[in-house]
Formats: structure tokens, C-alpha cells, sequence
């Protein structure tokens, strides 16, 4: 069964580094997230991607933040200078829209199993 | 303004018993859908049901159902027959619109079973 794969599960740096969170979604997905849960707490929206561009994103998702799907497979965050608050578990999800029909989906969100961060 | 409310942070249920997980939702579109997600201490996130704004009947997957009441804008997960594994974290989350990217989640409710 196709997944989303995420790398790296778990990463630890420090305050003022980037890092860069790769996600690769389900091949014939259109739609790609990017969300964060800290310690098991809500699942907050970052962003979201569509068309080679960010459709939507949250008040969270600043300057400090972009994302990239660079080579039409892989579906990358970076964040550039990392604060102590960006530690969280950041998951990838892709979708594809809600069909009727003979070929009916859900449009479901797909979720990878999460990157770990921890700044220190 | 919240458009996913989940007004229960924690729920205990004894096993083999039902228990019912509250979930109201704020939109504007004639079309949307309303998912429930599990998320168990392990971490991953699993889709466990989909209602449809259009679905006359309330959805049902194996021991889960969706009490769906559009008037009231609410969509309740019911859980039969409670399992031990049934301990977790459960989102209630709603798209709007068919082709709509807007994909947002509520706080969550934290379920305990107990033996």
C-alpha cells in the first residue's frame, strides 16, 4: 500500500541552525501539509501545496519558514534559523481531492509518521 | 474562531462498553467532509472514518460510526464495544469544499480504556 515516507524521524540541533524536514508523498497525490503537534497536543496547519505552490498557510508558517518540492517526488520544510519553540513532531500528509463517482475517494489526509525535532 | 471544537479533553470508557467522542464544526460551504484520525501513543496519525456534508446515511466503519447531525453541526464518534487498543488521542477534523485545501483539525480527545 503507498505511504508518506518522512526523513529524518528524529532530529536534534541547536538554536539559530537550519534544518531542512523531507517528506515524500503518495506518487499520484496533487495536495501536500506540513503540520506540527507538540508533546502530543493539537495538530496545528502550517502550510499547504498545490500547482508547485503554497495554496494556503497559518500565522505560524513566517518568514522563517518555506517549503520546496524540488524534483516533482520529494516535498522538503526547512526551517532556517530554529528557536527553541520550533521543537515539535512535524508530519508530511498528502491528499488528493473528494471524487464521486466510479472512482470515489474520501480525500482523506495520508500522514507520514512524523519528524522529531528538538532544538536545543 | 475555532472551527473545530472537541469540548471533551479526556474521556474514560470501561471495556466492551460504548462511548461517544464530541466534535462540532463552524463553516460557511454546502460541501465539506468531516474525518476522524486516531493517534495512538506510538505517534502515528490513522484515519479511521469520513462523513460527506451530502451522505444522508452516518457513516460507519466496523466498530466506529459517526453520529451525524448537519443542523447541529456536529459529528460525534461513537466507539462500540471499547478495546484496551482503543486508548489514545482522537482528532476530529474537517475539509472544506471538494477541490477545498483547507484541512484543519480540533484539539483532540485523549481516550482511556479501562479493564
Amino acid at each position: 500500500e503507498p505511504e508518506v515516507t518522512q526523513t529524518p524521524s528524529h532530529q536534534v540541533t541547536q538554536m539559530g541552525q537550519e534544518v531542512i524536514l523531507r517528506c515524500v508523498p503518495i506518487s499520484n497525490h496533487l495536495y501536500f501539509y506540513w503540520y506540527r503537534q507538540i508533546l502530543g497536543q493539537k495538530v496545528e496547519f502550517l502550510v499547504s501545496f498545490y500547482n508547485n505552490e503554497i495554496s494556503e498557510k497559518s500565522e505560524i508558517f513566517d518568514d522563517q519558514f518555506s517549503v520546496e518540492r524540488p524534483d516533482g517526488s520529494n516535498f522538503t520544510l526547512k526551517i532556517r534559523s530554529t528557536k527553541l519553540e520550533d521543537s515539535a513532531m512535524y508530519f508530511c500528509a498528502s491528499r488528493n481531492p473528494r471524487l464521486a463517482g466510479a472512482h470515489a475517494n474520501t480525500g482523506e489526509l495520508f500522514f507520514g509518521e512524523g519528524s522529531r525535532l528538538t532544538v536545543l | 474562531a475555532q472551527k473545530i471544537t472537541q469540548t471533551q479533553p479526556g474521556m474514560f470508557v470501561q471495556e466492551k462498553e460504548a462511548v461517544t467522542l464530541d466534535c462540532t464544526y463552524d463553516t460557511s460551504d454546502q460541501s465539506y467532509g468531516l474525518f476522524w484520525y486516531k493517534q495512538p501513543s506510538s505517534g502515528e496519525m490513522i484515519f479511521l472514518i469520513y462523513q460527506g456534508s451530502y451522505d444522508e446515511q452516518n457513516a460507519t466503519e466496523g466498530r466506529y460510526s459517526l453520529n451525524f447531525q448537519k443542523a447541529r453541526k456536529s459529528a460525534n464518534l461513537v466507539i462500540s464495544a471499547s478495546q484496551l487498543g482503543d486508548s489514545a488521542m482522537y482528532f476530529c477534523a474537517m475539509r472544506e469544499g471538494n477541490y477545498g485545501q483547507n484541512f484543519v483539525f480540533g484539539p483532540g480527545t485523549r481516550l482511556s480504556v479501562l479493564p
